[in-house]
This record gives C-alpha cells, structure tokens and sequence, in this order.
C-alpha cells in the first residue's frame, strides 16, 4: 500500500534548537497538510499546500514555524527556535482534491522540547 | 466559521455490544470523514460520505450521512477489542475552503 513518510518519528531537543520534519507524500497526491496533535487541542491544521504552492498557512506560529514544499517528493515544517510549548504529535498527510477518498495519514513524529 | 460537534467524548463498551458514535456540523459539508487513531500512532482513513443519504459500510463499521449533510453517524456492530482507539470525524465544506475541520474525537474503549 502507498504510504506517507514522515521522519524523524521521535524527536527530541532542547529549547532553542532548529528542529525539521520531513513528509514525502503518496505520488501523485496534490495537496498536503501539516498538522499538529496534542491533548488540549487537538488536531489543528498548521498549513497545507495543493500543487506545492502553499494555500493558508494561518494556523502556524509565523515567528518561529515555516514550511515548504520544494518538490513533490518532499515536504517540511521546520521550527526556529523551539519552544517546550511546540512538544506535540505532528502529522502529515497527502490526498487528491477534488477528493477521490480519504487523505492518507503519516505516522507522525512526536516532538519534545525540554 | 465552521464547527464539528463529536458525541460522546468517550464511550466504555462491553464487548459485543453496538454502539454509535455522531458528528453534526453547523453547515452543509462537502465530504465528511471518518478516521480511527490509536494511541501514538496516525489516523487510518475509514470512510468518506459525500452524498446526502449515503451509507457505507467496511467491516462491522457503519457510517451514514443524512440527507442535509450536516450529521453523520458511525455504528459499531458486536464491537471488538480491536474497535478500541480515537475515533475522529473530519468536515469539508465550500465555506471552509475545503480545508478538513476536526471534530474533538470520540475514545472508545472495549471491556472484555
């Protein structure tokens, strides 16, 4: 079965550091999504992008989050400096839109920022 | 802007037991979605409706939308330990931008 990878899946770092995650969609979806999971809110959207050009990036923190997408193979969200505040579960998912199905899921890589 | 109310926020089940699960959106939705989570790991795409009145089945798990297209239901028949996990409906909608609105999740949990 096609996947969506995301490394590192574990990550730890202390505060301050530059901290990237990395997604390589299923090929051939167009849009892909990065989210961030934790107990108190959950799933929020942080950005996505369809056809490698981001579309709302509002969810993310401007100052210190960025993400891109410098080809189709790969995708970035990359935290500089990070805060205990960012320790979270992050997702990345890819899909077609108009949506033939569901959007595919990545395992995630749980950050933690001490 | 819109909203995606989950009920119940955890439900404990005995095994075998159905049980069901609902998602109702404040406006009409594009497609709405059901995914399963268990703990520290991703979602697995269950189901997606589109159309009012859709039903769709993949196992012992039924999903419904009614003909508005603002609720939908997930049915669990003779549940299974292995139903146990996070179940997370997801919305689009034309005012959303079709970008996928979450709702807070259901946990379900299987007694033996």
């Amino acid at each position: 079965d096609a996947r969506v990878t995301q490394t590192p899946r574990h990550k730890v770092t202390e505060m301050g550091q530059e901290v990237t995650m990395r997604c390589q969609p299923i090929l051939g979806h167009n849009t892909v999504f990065w989210y961030r999971q934790t107990m108190m809110q959950g799933l929020e959207l942080l950005a996505y992008f369809r056809n490698r050009a981001p579309l709302d990036d509002s969810g993310m923190p401007k100052d210190r989050f960025s993400a891109e997408m410098p080809d189709a193979t790969l995708a970035t969200l990359k935290i500089q400096p990070s805060e205990p505040r960012d320790s979270a579960v992050y997702f990345c998912a890819s899909g077609f839109f108009p949506n033939r199905g569901g959007y595919t899921f990545g395992s995630g890589t749980r950050l933690t920022v001490v | 802007s819109q909203e995606l109310e989950q009920s119940p926020q955890s439900l404990i089940v005995q095994e075998g037991k159905n049980l069901t699960i609902n998602c109702t959106s404040s406006k009409t939705l594009y497609g709405l979605y059901w995914y399963k989570q268990k703990y520290g790991e991703g979602l697995i795409f269950l189901m997606m409706l589109q159309k009012g009145g859709e039903e769709k089945s993949h196992e012992k798990i039924t999903a419904k939308l009614d003909e508005k297209k603002q609720q939908s239901s997930l049915h669990i028949t003779a549940s299974q330990p292995s139903h146990a996990g996070i179940y997370l409906c997801g919305a689009s909608s034309r005012d959303s931008n079709y970008q996928l609105i979450w709702g807070a999740g259901t946990k379900l949990i299987i007694k033996p």
